[in-house]
Order: C-alpha cells, then structure tokens, then sequence
C-alpha cells in the first residue's frame, strides 16, 4: 500500500510569507503527527491530530498551526515565516496514534529567505 | 517531563565490528520505546519497538535493542556493521496515556571500510 506522502517535497519562501504542507497518511490511519527537524533542535514535535481533531501540541508559537480533512489528510500552515522556521517538516501517520507504529514521509524541505 | 537522551552524537565502527547505540529516557511510568533511521534526506523509518514483555527485541536489518528498566535505557545492538547502516539513528518515546512521541538528539552512525 503507499506510504505517507509530504507535498511539495521542496520549498523556498520569503520573510513574512506563509506557507502550506500537506500530507496524505496512509489509507486507514486515523492520526496524524507533524515534527520540525532542524540541526540545532533536532526533532521537535508540532502537533498531532486524529480524526479532525487536534489532540496534542508542542510548545510553538501559533504562527504554526494545522488541520485535518475527513479523509485524514492533513496541512500545517506557518504564517509570517522566518528565517528560523527553515527546516525539514516530517509529517508521520498512524492508525489510532500513541503506541501504535508510526510511519514517516520524506518530509517537506523548507527554506526561508 | 518526559526526555530521551542519547548521549553520543557520533559514532565511528569499522564495517564488520560490532555496534550499540545508548538511549536513556526519564518517565514516570514505562513508556513505549523506539529506535528509528533516518538517512540523509529521508524520512525516519522504524527499527524497532518495545511496548511490553521480552526485554529483548529484534527488529529489522539484525538490529535488536535491550530494555533496562533498572537503568531506564533501551540501546540499540548490532553485532556486525555493514556499510549501509550508515545514518542517524533516533531513539524515541511514547507516554503510556500520552500520543506524542519525544525524540532524543541522534546518534550519526559513520562505517568505515
């Protein structure tokens, strides 16, 4: 079956734009999760949602938010970028979350300039 | 507050040679354990998991890692290298009643020929 699929795969911005991803989990996963993967801060978790409804949100600041369809997809949206919100977005599905396994996109590279 | 710490940032064997890689997490409770690998420009992809049980568990491409609740660490075995394990290695947790997952920093794995 396909795996979660992160688009686009690449993305330049500028200062004070916003930007949005998108993941497609994969078919029957109920949660989502978003990590930000920098060298400096490694991976830091975002939030997480399930079946449209954000259950967990790491410690960001609301410029970044998110949102779940009915078919469990999912977007992150960063509004009034900066130049630290540059990294790899790793968005990572599950069937129910929590202890079940966890299957990762490629991740959205973005670049903020 | 729930942390995962792999204390060693890099780790060089020769291919062939045997490897561990360190985890230790601080938890109120026995959380759920995992190693995943990501490779440059990837996503992460899971090795293994330990929820409860055998302490001892194996995972894919002859890894296996060891729960200790007496040290709280959950190291990552390999009894020989291959070239191809070259990568960054991240061990991490989930909370018994909690659905996001804490990353420690990575352990970057370098083989040498």
């Amino acid at each position: 079956k396909a795996g979660v699929t992160q688009t686009p795969r690449y993305l330049i911005k500028t200062r004070g734009q916003q930007v949005t991803l998108s993941c497609s989990p994969i078919s029957g996963h109920r949660s989502v999760s978003w990590y930000q993967q920098t060298p400096g801060q490694g991976l830091q978790f975002l939030f997480e949602y399930f079946s449209e409804t954000q259950r967990n949100k790491g410690n960001f600041p609301g410029r970044f938010s998110g949102r779940q369809f009915s078919n469990s997809r999912s977007e992150m949206n960063v509004s009034t970028l900066e130049l630290g919100d540059s990294a790899l977005y790793l968005c990572a599905s599950s069937r129910t979350g929590g202890n079940t396994e966890a299957f990762f996109g490629q991740g959205t590279r973005l670049t903020v300039v | 507050a729930q942390s995962v710490t792999q204390p060693d940032i890099h780790i060089t064997v020769s291919e062939g040679a045997s490897l561990e890689l360190r985890c230790n997490y601080s938890y109120g409770a026995t959380p759920y354990l995992f190693w995943y690998v990501q490779s440059p420009g990837q996503g992460l992809q899971l090795l293994l998991k330990y929820f409860s049980g055998d302490t001892l568990v194996q995972g894919i491409k002859g890894f296996e890692a060891e729960f200790k609740r007496s040290q709280s660490s959950f190291n990552l075995r390999k009894p020989s290298v291959h070239w191809s394990d070259a990568a960054e290695y991240f061990c991490a947790v989930v909370g018994y009643n909690n659905n996001d997952m804490r990353f420690g920093a990575g352990t970057r794995l370098t083989v040498k020929p």
